[in-house]
């Protein structure tokens, strides 16, 4: 079974819409990364969290990691079409290693 | 500041013949990750090196196997391909003794297995 669940698996929202990916675990997340992959490419860093409760923003995308350190979202505010791409969460399931597992990916589309 | 490069960009074989990818690191950094992205799928992790020798090792065979070099660049190699061998393989470098920092990827070998 996937050990990292990401919900939903694509996702087409108008410009301009709020939206939200979810990454789930079964087991603690020592580290949480997301990233950004256009199809074909390379994966680009968004974001890292660490603490429960943390949350952090950069520009109109905010990513929290709940309490109990088993489940993360990312959310993205008045969406655009520069946002549309794979949304992939990465962690670090044993604590302390550079062992990331992955998601499936959730795929975003945003019509203009 | 040079970005994880990796060659080649794309990459055709048939099944049964070997392959090296290779991968140069982040500058700075002295840890190399691999991972295999299957179509539709997430990375998954292969082995990493540090100090030329192998940290970590996924849930993958013998026929995938590494190298570091002293200039932290590294390669991977694949002998006996098979037809479930065609992914995407990512680089990913990091700096060791750095516990929960990001792993900055390349953009990947497209290799396809006919």
């Amino acid at each position: 079974s996937q050990e990292l669940e990401q919900s939903p698996q694509s996702l087409i929202v108008q410009e301009g819409k709020n939206l939200t990916i979810n990454c789930t675990s079964s087991k603690t997340l020592y580290g949480l990364y997301w990233y950004k992959q256009k199809y074909g490419e390379g994966l680009i860093f968004l974001m890292m969290l660490q603490k429960g409760g943390e949350e952090k923003s950069h520009e109109k995308i905010t990513a929290k990691l709940d309490e109990k350190k088993q489940q993360s979202s990312l959310h993205i505010t008045a969406s655009q079409p520069s946002h549309a791409g794979i949304y992939l969460c990465g962690a670090d399931i044993q604590g302390g290693s550079e062992k990331l597992v992955f998601g499936k990916g959730t795929k975003l589309t945003v019509n203009p | 500041d040079a970005g994880v490069t990796q060659s080649p960009t794309h990459l055709i074989k048939t099944r049964g013949q070997q392959v090296t990818l290779r991968c140069s690191p982040k500058s700075g950094h002295d840890t190399v990750s691999w991972y295999q992205q299957a179509l539709g799928q997430g990375p998954q992790f292969i082995f990493q090196y540090y100090e030329e020798e192998e940290r970590q090792r996924g849930n993958f065979p013998d026929r995938f196997s590494g190298h570091q070099f002293p200039n932290y660049s590294s390669e991977l190699n694949v002998n006996a391909l098979l037809l479930g061998d065609s992914a995407l393989y990512l680089c990913a470098s990091s700096l060791a003794g750095w516990i929960n920092q990001p792993q900055h990827f390349g953009d990947g070998t497209r290799l396809s297995i006919l």
